[in-house]
C-alpha cells in the first residue's frame, strides 16, 4: 500500500493567512493526488484533483503542486468557512489510500 | 445535479452482515464507477472499494475477503455488504461517485454518510 503522510497534523492560523499543507507519499505516484475538505459532521469535498486542478466550484484562494513524492495544498488567504481538516488521497494504486488529515484551526 | 443517499441499518451485531445501498439521484450510474469508504469516529478516512455500473467490482485488499459490492443500474442504486463485522467495523459510510476521464480519478460525488455501529 502507498502510505500518505501529511504534515502539520493541525495547525492554529488567523483569517487572512497564507497556509500551506504537504502530503508525501511513500512512492512515487506521479501527479495522482487529490485534496478534500471535510467540516464537521459532513462529508469530504474535493477540492483539488490531479495534483493542481481546480475543482468547479472551489474559490481560487486554494490551489495545489507538486509531482512524484511530494506535494503541498495552499490556502492563499484564509476565510472563516476554511476551518476544517484536509485530508490528501492518491489515486495511483490499489488501495486508494488517504492522509491522515490535518486539522486547521483558529488560532 | 447527481446526488447520492445511503440507507441501512444504524445497528449491526457482532459476526453479522452489514447491508447499505446508495440510492443516486438526479442521473444514470451508467458509465461510471461508484465506491464505498468509511471513516471510524475520530479518525480519518478507509478507501473499500469500488465497481463500474458494468459490475465489475474493485476492492481493498486488507477488507477483499469479506466485502461485496453489487450494482443495479434498474433501480439506479449499488449495495455494500460487509461479512463477519466486528466493533472495528464501527464508522460512518459513505458512498462517492469515482470521476475517472482524461487523466482524471478522484472521488467527485459524495453521500452524507450514515452511521453503522457494531454491538451486541
Amino acid at each position: 500500500d502507498i502510505q500518505m503522510t501529511q504534515s502539520p497534523s493541525s495547525l492554529s492560523a488567523s483569517v487572512g493567512d497564507r497556509v500551506t499543507i504537504t502530503c508525501r507519499a511513500s512512492q512515487r505516484i506521479s501527479d495522482y493526488l487529490n485534496w478534500y475538505q471535510q467540516k464537521p459532521g459532513k462529508a469530504p469535498e474535493v477540492l483539488i484533483y490531479t495534483a493542481s486542478s481546480l475543482q468547479s466550484g472551489v474559490p481560487s484562494r486554494f490551489s495545489g503542486s507538486g509531482s512524484g513524492t511530494d506535494f503541498t495544498l495552499t490556502i492563499s488567504s484564509l476565510e472563516p468557512e476554511d476551518f476544517a481538516i484536509y485530508y490528501c488521497q492518491q489515486s495511483f494504486s490499489i488501495p486508494r489510500t488517504f492522509g491522515q488529515g490535518t486539522r486547521v484551526e483558529i488560532k | 445535479q447527481v446526488q447520492l443517499q445511503e440507507s441501512g441499518p444504524g445497528l449491526v451485531k457482532p459476526s453479522e452482515t452489514l447491508s447499505l445501498t446508495c440510492s443516486v439521484s438526479g442521473g444514470s450510474i451508467s458509465g461510471y464507477y461508484w465506491s464505498w469508504i468509511r471513516q471510524p469516529p475520530g479518525k480519518g478516512l478507509e478507501w473499500i472499494g469500488y465497481i463500474y455500473s458494468s459490475g465489475s467490482a474493485t476492492y481493498s485488499p486488507s477488507l477483499k475477503s469479506r466485502v461485496t459490492i453489487s450494482v443495479d443500474t434498474s433501480k439506479n442504486q449499488f449495495s455494500l455488504k460487509l461479512y463477519s463485522v466486528t466493533a472495528a467495523d464501527t464508522a460512518v459510510y459513505y458512498c462517492a461517485r469515482r470521476e475517472y476521464a482524461a487523466g482524471i480519478d478522484v472521488f467527485d460525488i459524495w453521500g452524507q454518510g450514515t452511521m453503522v455501529t457494531v454491538s451486541s
